[in-house]
């Protein structure tokens, strides 16, 4: 069964920094094109980064510079290191899998990890 | 960056009746089109993919259409688990991108 879990959301001071996790199982990481997706309280969904199985990767205007896409094939884990982070940040954060290389429509999703980004 | 427009913002329905739910780009994104429902403190679902395909375990009273620019959503007959929140998403270019969402809800 396929399974996605997030973890290290939290609450943070603007200009901190960190590190979500996405703990994957029933499937191979490194096989498949990763994304973060985000959504702010109340609000729709906006997609932040894409992790490729080659290795491309691609960011949202919004976070390039600041967040960095990445994965450990040994842990079958990816992770979204966050810096210099804003108060419009703040957003529920979930990893997703596209179902097939190239098609980034997102098959499974994870349950979601809340980062608040506040003084 | 392609802008996604879904309409209405709310739809009215009532169980058993027809939903229609209309989705937008601001230029051609093909066929790279998915539709999925969020309901409150969940993770959105898959419904849709490649604008008209259903994704496992989509009941077949859903059914998309569309390409291009213009893209539909129908739900032939609404149940009570169907009251959520669509969302419509390109996935032709990037950044991909969203729609505001279509909250239907119980008349």
């Amino acid at each position: 069964e396929v399974q996605l879990v997030e973890s290290g959301g939290g609450l943070i001071q603007p200009g901190g920094s960190l590190r979500l996790s996405c703990a994957a199982s029933g499937f191979t990481v490194s096989t498949y094109y990763m994304s973060w997706v985000r959504q702010a309280p109340g609000k729709g969904l906006e997609w932040v980064s894409v992790l490729y199985s080659g290795g491309t990767i691609h960011y949202a205007d919004s976070v390039r510079g600041r967040f960095i896409i990445s994965r450990d094939s040994s842990k079958n884990t990816l992770y979204l290191q966050m810096n210099s982070l804003r108060a419009e940040d703040t957003a529920v954060f979930y990893c997703a899998r596209a179902y097939r290389d190239g098609h980034n429509a997102f098959d499974y999703w994870g349950q979601g990890t809340l980062v608040t980004v506040s003084s | 960056e392609i802008v996604m427009t879904q309409s209405p913002a709310t739809l009215s329905v009532s169980p058993g009746e027809r939903a229609t739910l209309s989705c937008r780009a601001s230029q051609s994104v093909n066929s790279d089109l998915a539709w999925y429902w969020q309901k409150p403190g969940q993770a959105p679902r898959l419904l849709m993919y490649g604008a008209s395909t259903r994704a496992t375990g989509i009941p077949a009273r859903f059914s998309g259409s569309g390409s291009g620019t213009e893209f539909t959503l129908t739900i032939s007959s609404l149940q009570s688990e169907d009251f959520a929140v669509y969302y419509c998403q390109q996935y032709n270019i990037w950044p991909l991108t969203f729609g505001g969402g279509t909250k239907v809800e119980i008349k």
